[in-house]
């Protein structure tokens, strides 16, 4: 079975500073794909970026990155340049190649303070 | 125009009742999802379809039904509510292969069973 761990329940992070999220996987497979969502207050689910596990270079979206370890099967999240409206839950996600299925881990509440 | 929609919005019932949700998406997916969000924000697969067919079925009770008509649309339909049913329940739609996308949400569906 695929799990997918965040052990931050809830980070802090001043506007303007960086913060990083964890996220580590378990999967047996060999080509899978990592997302990280974002679900402000709004209760929608929005796409933050994505990692295809063949891909060696690490993905990046304007000031959001991911440190992708495919060996230690790290994924986290790093946002730049944080903003008020980065306040939200952070879900990191795992999807095999064979399955049918995004696995979330149980999230990351982030509050981006003045 | 919306890529994955569902109605209604918020649904409020008393236990016993029977209710459907509904759920439409027009980005061309051949695979559609229901996760269910509980109240401590975690997000679980209850359902997962593949060009109408039943894929994954997680441990959910049978009073929760889906029924794809097309692969366009995948409802659900809980018979014989509980207050243990109250949560947020999202619909989602992606391609599998070719390369697989990111799972697509619908703005998700806030169930409260009184």
């Amino acid at each position: 079975a695929q799990t997918v761990t965040q052990s931050q329940p809830e980070m802090s992070v001043q506007e303007a500073e960086t913060v990083t999220l964890s996220c580590t996987y378990d999967t047996s497979e060999n080509n899978y794909y990592l997302f990280w969502y974002k679900q402000p207050p709004s209760r929608q689910m929005i796409l933050v970026i994505r990692q295809e596990a063949y891909k060696q270079q690490n993905a990046t979206e304007n000031r959001f990155s991911v440190n992708f370890q495919k060996a230690a099967k790290s994924f986290s999240l790093k946002i730049s340049d944080s903003q008020l409206g980065d306040t939200a839950m952070y879900f990191c996600a795992f999807m095999t190649n064979s399955g049918y299925a995004l696995n979330f881990g149980k999230g990351t509440s982030l509050l981006v303070t003045p | 125009d919306t890529a994955v929609s569902q109605t209604p919005k918020y649904l409020v019932t008393q236990m016993g009742n029977d209710k459907s949700i509904k759920c439409e998406q027009n980005l061309g997916h051949d695979t559609m999802y229901w996760y269910k969000q509980d109240s401590k924000k975690f997000l679980k697969i209850m359902f997962s379809y593949n060009n109408k067919e039943l894929i994954i079925n997680e441990t959910v009770p049978n009073r929760f039904s889906p029924k794809s008509p097309d692969k366009a649309h995948l409802n659900l339909h809980i018979n014989s509510l509980e207050l243990g049913d109250s949560a947020v329940y999202f619909c989602a739609s992606s391609r599998y292969r070719d390369p697989p996308t990111e799972a697509f949400f619908g703005q998700g569906t806030r169930l409260t069973v009184v």
